[in-house]
């Protein structure tokens, strides 16, 4: 079964710190792949996807990632944090030619930056 | 456009109750899902449905029904309400499987039952 590992549950940072969150899927076939980050109260939104071409994709905010097909990898970036950027982010991964476009989600990453 | 919503925003059942939850969307997207979120579990599939009238199974679908008879719209509905089902409930949207869409969230639902 498809399945997307997030390796780090809390993540604490101060401003300016640089900032990756890793993700792992296990799917051998093409894949499609997004970030998403959920602010406090809020709902999800696209931080940035992956689909072909360029391995490196940026997003929004600063945010970008880098798909490394070998290592089964989309690991999120960014070069320096701000205080807004304290939210929970998920990775998810949607297999190629799947019915019905189903994604598969990672556990979550809870960011916290500190002022 | 409004997008994606969902009402109620928050309700609290008792054990064996029954509710609908809502979920509209305005933008002509074939591609439904309804998923829930409980922390330190990322979000699971429940239903989807890739057109009126079709519906399938996601990961967690014990316990809920959905039915979709127009394209705007996909109630999901849980018929003995558990305190399993506690709970935040995202409804999604997408206009198509391949050529680089994504999914489209609503605001949530957060159900408690007690």
């Amino acid at each position: 079964a498809q399945s997307v590992s997030q390796h780090n549950h809390h993540v604490i940072l101060s401003e300016a710190a640089s900032l990756e969150l890793g993700c792992n899927y296990s799917y051998g076939g093409t894949v499609n792949l997004f970030w998403y980050v959920q602010y406090p109260g809020q709902h999800l939104q696209l931080l940035l996807k992956y689909f072909s071409g360029d391995p490196l994709v940026k997003g929004i905010k600063g945010f970008e990632a880098e798909f490394i097909k070998s290592k089964f990898s989309f690991n999120l970036r960014k070069p320096s944090v701000q205080w807004s950027d304290t939210a929970e982010y998920f990775c998810a991964v949607r297999a190629g030619g799947n019915q019905g476009g189903k994604l598969i989600f990672g556990q979550g990453t809870e960011l916290s930056v500190k002022p | 456009n409004a997008g994606v919503t969902q009402t109620p925003k928050f309700r609290i059942l008792k054990i064996g109750q029954s509710m609908t939850l809502q979920c509209t969307q305005d933008m002509n997207h074939n591609y439904m899902y309804w998923y829930r979120q409980d922390p330190g579990m990322g979000l699971k599939l429940i239903y989807y449905s890739v057109g009126a009238g079709i519906t399938d199974k996601g990961e967690v679908p014990n316990g809920y029904n959905v039915s979709r008879s127009t394209t705007e719209d996909f109630p999901l509905r849980l018929e003995l309400a558990a305190p399993s089902q506690t709970s935040v409930y995202f409804c999604a949207s997408s206009y198509r499987t391949s050529g680089g869409t994504e999914q489209y969230f609503g605001p949530g639902t957060r159900l408690t039952v007690t």
